[in-house]
């Protein structure tokens, strides 16, 4: 079974430059979540999407975006970069499987390093 | 708003040691807490789930406990190896349903296991 694929590993770009990051969650999950971790912070929540609704955000500028396709399929957006968002980006899937109920253990993929200069 | 403190911030020992590592969280209303493994520059590996429910979970050296009331976890590690060391994470999981999907972090044991 395929775990949490991102893409690219890394990146390097310029201040003012976009950025879009891909995720790609294990297959039949549902969930998939965000996070940034930077040494200063720790790791930060950015945005939850389930079923294409994005269902919670955390506490992050308008420049930082996202969405999430039918196939469950994720990517963020971050416009006019700044130093300050250089860090690990990080994304999360969860699932709504087991007969048992509702586990929702999340499993992360190895991220995205983006370093702008 | 929920808090995730882990302590210590940082440890260092011998191989062949029983290590605890200390979760603690604000708000006792959890769906579920999960331990995670972080090698450097990685992303982050599931170690153990522990549900609101349950008491206690194990895979191999590790068992992690949970008093759900008094907000604390800890992972326990059983003879520890080189191998082991790593930044252990503690997430914990709301149990309202607007943020079912967020997890809250602490910041990490960063662990030195050495030969």
């Amino acid at each position: 079974k395929a775990g949490v694929t991102q893409t690219p590993r890394y990146l390097i770009k310029t201040r003012g430059q976009q950025v879009t990051l891909s995720c790609s969650p294990i297959s039949g999950h549902r969930s998939v979540s965000w996070y940034q971790q930077t040494p200063g912070q720790g790791l930060q929540f950015l945005f939850e999407y389930f079923s294409e609704t994005q269902r919670n955000k955390g506490n992050f500028p308008g420049r930082f975006s996202g969405r999430q396709f039918s196939n469950s399929r994720s990517e963020m957006n971050v416009s006019t970069l700044e130093l300050g968002d250089s860090a690990l980006y990080l994304c999360a899937s969860s699932s709504l499987l087991k007969r048992t109920g509702w586990i929702a253990e999340a499993f992360f993929g190895q991220g995205t390093r983006l370093t702008v200069v | 708003k929920q808090e995730v403190t882990q302590i210590p911030a940082a440890l260092s020992v011998p191989e062949g040691e029983n290590l605890v590592l200390n979760c603690s969280f604000t708000d006792s209303a959890i769906y579920n807490l999960q331990w995670f493994r972080q090698d450097p520059g990685k992303g982050l590996t599931s170690l153990l789930l522990i549900q609101s429910s349950q008491r206690e979970q194990t895979s191999g050296r590790l068992n992690a406990s949970l008093d759900k009331s008094s907000g604390r976890s800890t992972l326990y590690i059983a003879a520890s190896q080189p191998g082991d060391s790593a930044t252990y994470l503690c997430a914990v999981r709301a149990d309202r349903g607007s943020t079912l999907g967020r997890l809250y972090f602490g910041r990490g044991t960063q662990l030195t296991v050495w030969p």
